[in-house]
């Protein structure tokens, strides 16, 4: 069973650039999450996809925007980086919206704006 | 509205000694509760949830949580830590199954030998 993967694992970019992240869920998941998780902070909610369709949205700006794939991977773009947008991206997934609700969780990317 | 609150950003504890971790938590409907751990850059590891089954919640590593629904809380203790547990430990709320988590802040652990 192959876990969640993600990629990069690590980058840097200026602000005003445009970045994506890349998410590979758990086999047989088909719910995939992503949360920002700031330095000394815990996770925060950007938004959920399940079944190529964005199930709901924590209160973040519309230049963050993500997309689902037939195979259930994921994409989270962020647009118009700014300094604060610095933070581990985690991208979690799920057998669906239901049942127990637990996550598995990726290592993260972690993005340096500068 | 969900919230979460740690008390306790960091905890120093003796090898052998109890690790107790505050959690309490807000939720407008019967919640579904967890604790997460994160070891240096690694992503979240589930330790142990509640899902309005037995109060009293067993996890991995020897940690379990009691849910207290008077006081809000669910408290995560382990009898004797260990070396290895020193983490970040995150509590965290969800108001459905599946749906989007809302974490606390986060408590790291130090085990001093």
């Amino acid at each position: 069973e192959t876990g969640v993967t993600q990629s990069p694992t690590h980058l840097i970019k200026t602000r005003g650039q445009q970045v994506t992240l890349r998410c590979s869920s758990q086999s047989g998941h088909n719910t995939v999450s992503w949360y920002q998780q700031a330095l000394g902070q815990g996770p925060q909610f950007i938004f959920q996809y399940y079944r190529e369709e964005e199930n709901g949205r924590g209160n973040f700006p519309p230049r963050f925007s993500g997309l689902q794939f037939p195979n259930y991977s994921s994409e989270l773009n962020v647009n118009a980086l700014e300094l604060d947008d610095s933070a581990l991206y985690l991208c979690a997934s799920s057998a669906g919206t239901g049942g127990t609700g637990e996550l598995f969780f990726g290592e993260g990317s972690r993005l340096t704006v500068l | 509205a969900q919230s979460v609150t740690q008390l306790g950003s960091h905890v120093s504890v003796s090898e052998g000694a109890l690790v107790l971790l505050r959690c309490n938590y807000s939720s407008s409907v019967p919640p579904y509760l967890f604790w997460y751990v994160q070891y240096p850059n690694q992503g979240l590891q589930l330790l142990l949830k509640y899902t309005s089954a037995a109060t009293l919640v067993k996890g991995i590593n020897g940690f379990e949580a009691e849910f207290k629904k008077s006081e809000t809380s669910f408290h995560l203790t382990k009898p004797s830590a260990h070396m290895r547990d020193a983490a970040e430990y995150f509590c965290a709320v969800s108001e459905a199954a599946g749906n989007k988590l809302t974490f606390g802040g986060g408590t790291r652990v130090l085990v001093k030998p």
